[in-house]
């Protein structure tokens, strides 16, 4: 089973905080997404990865920077946290292989709060 | 832009089948259709993709229309245990590369006894 895992499933930071969320996954794939889910807006593509060293820009970058090191490792970074990235963030994987937009595989999603 | 639209909520009773319909315009030409059920406290897990027609697996079956303007998830015989969120997911045919999935806002299906 294909499995992706996120640092944490709670998280409460401080306003101006440095923010790091780390998702991994074992399937090798080469994909792997941010989202982020607030009620009333549905999922929104925050940053992607197609490859190691490789980021692309989605709906809603600004705050937010990610990297992505190692194929199995994509981190999002909220460089100071404001109380307006409260909200549910999740990571996806997927393989290239598959038809786009690809079968994608989320993780449990880290509940951030920003006080 | 491409948009999605679906309905925010439906019920059904056990037993039943539940179509769920997702219209979508601006879709990219060559890409899929795609469907996620999400429960409380989990991330998406895939349901079904499909480009045209019809397509079946144990789970559900996608009909998608010649002109790709919407698609239509079909649950058969629900059971409780399918009340959850359903996403279609589409990708922008304005939007190059990655950069053009686009998620519709989920419709909360509540299935009773």
């Amino acid at each position: 089973d294909v499995k992706v895992t996120q640092s944490s499933r709670y998280l409460v930071k401080r306003t101006g905080e440095k923010v790091f969320l780390e998702c991994v996954q074992d399937m090798d794939h080469e994909n792997m997404f941010w989202y982020r889910q607030d009620p009333g807006l549905g999922l929104r593509l925050i940053y992607f990865s197609y490859d190691v060293k490789m980021k692309e820009k989605g709906d809603i970058p600004e705050g937010y920077s990610v990297s992505r090191e190692k194929k199995e490792r994509f981190s999002l970074i909220l460089e100071s946290a404001s109380t307006n990235q409260t909200s549910m963030y999740l990571c996806a994987s997927s393989s290239q292989t598959s038809s786009f937009p690809y079968e994608q595989y989320f993780g449990p999603g880290t509940r951030l709060t920003v006080t | 832009l491409a948009k999605t639209t679906q309905p925010i909520s439906m019920d059904s009773y056990e037993g039943q089948e539940v179509n769920i319909t997702c219209s979508h315009n601006n879709i990219a030409t060559n890409d899929y259709i795609t469907w996620y059920q999400q429960f409380p406290s989990q991330g998406p897990r895939f349901i079904i993709q499909g480009y045209k027609t019809k397509v079946t697996n144990e789970v559900a079956s996608l009909f998608i229309p010649a002109d790709r303007k919407s698609s239509t998830l079909s649950l058969p015989r629900v059971s409780l245990s399918d009340t959850a969120v359903y996403y279609c997911l589409v990708g922008d045919m304005f939007s190059g590369g990655y950069n053009k999935l686009i998620f519709g806002a989920g419709t909360r299906l509540a299935v009773h006894p």
